[in-house]
C-alpha cells in the first residue's frame, strides 16, 4: 500500500526529448509537491499544488509543466530536456498546504539522467 | 523567503555514541519543524517533528529541541546504531517546506 508512488523510478533519455513523471497519492491529502534533489543532495521545491490548483511555482524554467488532473495526482512534464535537468525528482504530499503544520510524505524518487 | 542552514554536512560517530545535528532558520513565522531520514535510493521519511508551541520532544533514541527565540532546532540521536547511517534533513515550514542542506551520518561499528 504505497502512500505516494511515482513512476518511473529510473529515466534515461537524450537531450532535447520530452518526458513525463507521474505521481499519485492515496492518502487523501490536499497538497502535493515536486522537489528536485541534485547531486549534492539539496532538496529544492519546484511546485506545490493545493486541491489541483498551483500555489507555489519556484524559479523553475517553463520547460517544466506540472499537471494535476485531480487532487490525488500531480504529474511533471519536461520539454526539451537539458543535461542540467539530471537529478532525482521527488513527489510529496501533505494533508494541508499553506501554514498547516502536517508532515510531507515522499515518493521513492525518479532518477532522471539526460545524456 | 525562509533560509534553513544545517550543520554539520558530514558526521561520523562510533556505534553507541550520540549524534547531534543543528539547524537554524530565518522566518519567525515558521511553525513546524520536521526531521527526515533519507536512506540510499529512497525518499526522505519523517523520523520526528516538533511544533512551535513545544520546546522538546523525544521518541525512544531520538529527540528534537526547538529554541524559537534563537531560531535554532536540533536533532539528537543517542546510542547510535549502524542502521542510523543515512542522510538527515531538517526542515522549517511556514507556507511551504524549506529543507536544510542535509547531514550525512555514518555510524562506525
Amino acid at each position: 500500500d504505497t502512500a505516494v508512488s511515482q513512476t518511473p523510478k529510473y529515466l534515461v533519455t537524450q537531450m532535447g526529448n520530452d518526458k513525463s513523471i507521474k505521481c499519485e497519492q492515496n492518502l487523501g491529502h490536499d497538497t502535493m509537491y515536486w522537489y528536485k534533489q541534485d547531486s549534492k543532495k539539496f532538496l529544492k521545491i519546484m511546485f506545490s499544488y493545493n486541491n489541483k490548483e498551483l500555489i507555489i511555482n519556484e524559479t523553475v524554467p517553463n520547460r517544466f509543466s506540472p499537471k494535476s488532473p485531480d487532487k490525488a495526482h500531480l504529474n511533471l512534464h519536461i520539454n526539451s530536456l537539458e543535461l542540467g535537468d539530471s537529478a532525482v525528482y521527488f513527489c510529496a504530499s501533505s494533508l494541508r498546504g499553506g501554514r498547516g503544520n502536517t508532515e510531507a510524505f515522499f515518493g521513492q524518487g525518479t532518477r532522471l539522467t539526460v545524456v | 523567503g525562509e533560509n534553513v542552514e544545517q550543520h554539520p554536512s558530514t558526521l561520523s560517530v562510533q556505534e553507541g555514541d550520540s549524534a547531534v545535528i543543528k539547524c537554524t532558520y530565518s522566518d519567525s513565522a515558521s511553525n513546524y519543524f520536521p526531521w527526515y531520514k533519507q536512506e540510499l535510493g529512497k525518499g526522505p521519511q519523517l523520523i520526528i517533528d516538533i511544533r512551535s508551541n513545544v520546546g522538546e520532544k523525544k521518541d525512544q533514541r531520538i529527540a528534537v529541541t526547538l529554541n524559537k527565540t534563537a531560531k535554532h532546532f536540533s536533532l539528537h540521536i543517542t546510542e547510535t546504531q549502524p542502521e542510523d547511517s543515512a542522510v538527515y534533513f531538517c526542515a522549517a515550514k511556514g507556507v511551504q517546506f524549506y529543507f536544510g542542506t542535509g547531514t550525512s551520518l555514518t555510524v562506525i561499528p
